[in-house]
């Protein structure tokens, strides 16, 4: 099984809304990541997390937080988001502790839209 | 910092034929690795070709295969024999070695193969 899961592949949420996230991965990974992409840009690093700890956090506001119950789920909490803040959500994983040079798996995305 | 440019916004190639596609990075580091990801339609990155600097030898993945040129911090894809599935955005990324999975991409390059 090489798969990373996301749901929900869309989410439409108002700006006063509370929503989540959420990513799953049975590959025994130990690293996992939340990447946001705007339209016709590149994935942009937000969140990284080894051995269920936040190890990386690239300057997010604070409406978004992230959370990693256990080493196969990811989860990202969003509160009182922008309008600017719809993008593709994309989480991967990667085998992580002393193979950090490994390549890194990624799900199929969150379309999210904050209206 | 590093920075990953590709200078090809399009592309567009014959089915059956070959397409380069060019990336070029910028680094201090001594230690890091390079990818091509491929992002179809459905959104998902899925990786194509990973080369580690330390590597003398250019990587090949069936079809796809990579010009590593350290040097001059060249990185390029060539795709033999296009197929109507490899049509997709193309990204080049850079990973420092050691690090966690922080990739930095590319702009990317949107291929077309057309039949």
């Amino acid at each position: 099984d090489t798969e990373v899961t996301q749901t929900p592949k869309h989410l439409v949420m108002g700006m006063t809304n509370k929503k989540s996230l959420k990513c799953e991965q049975h590959m025994g990974h130990r690293a996992m990541y939340w990447y946001k992409q705007k339209a016709k840009k590149p994935p942009e690093l937000m969140f990284v997390y080894s051995y269920e700890k936040l190890s990386i956090n690239e300057s997010v506001p604070s409406r978004f937080s992230p959370e990693c119950p256990n080493s196969s789920l990811l989860n990202l909490h969003l509160h009182a988001l922008q309008p600017e803040d719809s993008a593709l959500y994309l989480c991967a994983s990667s085998q992580g502790g002393q193979r950090l040079n490994t390549e890194a798996f990624f799900g199929q995305g969150t379309r999210l839209t904050v209206v | 910092a590093q920075t990953v440019t590709q200078s090809q916004p399009e592309m567009s190639v014959q089915e059956a034929e070959t397409v380069t596609l060019s990336c070029t990075y910028d680094t201090s580091e001594s230690n890091y690795y390079l990818f091509w990801y491929k992002q179809p339609p459905s959104r998902q990155m899925i990786l194509v070709i990973r080369q580690e600097a330390y590597k003398q030898q250019n990587a090949t993945e069936n079809r796809f295969s990579v010009n590593f040129q350290k040097a001059a911090k060249s990185f390029s894809l060539k795709i033999s024999d296009s197929q109507l599935g490899d049509t997709a955005m193309y990204f080049c990324a850079f990973m420092r070695g050691g690090s966690q999975g922080n990739l930095i991409f590319g702009k990317g390059t949107k291929l077309s193969v057309k039949p």
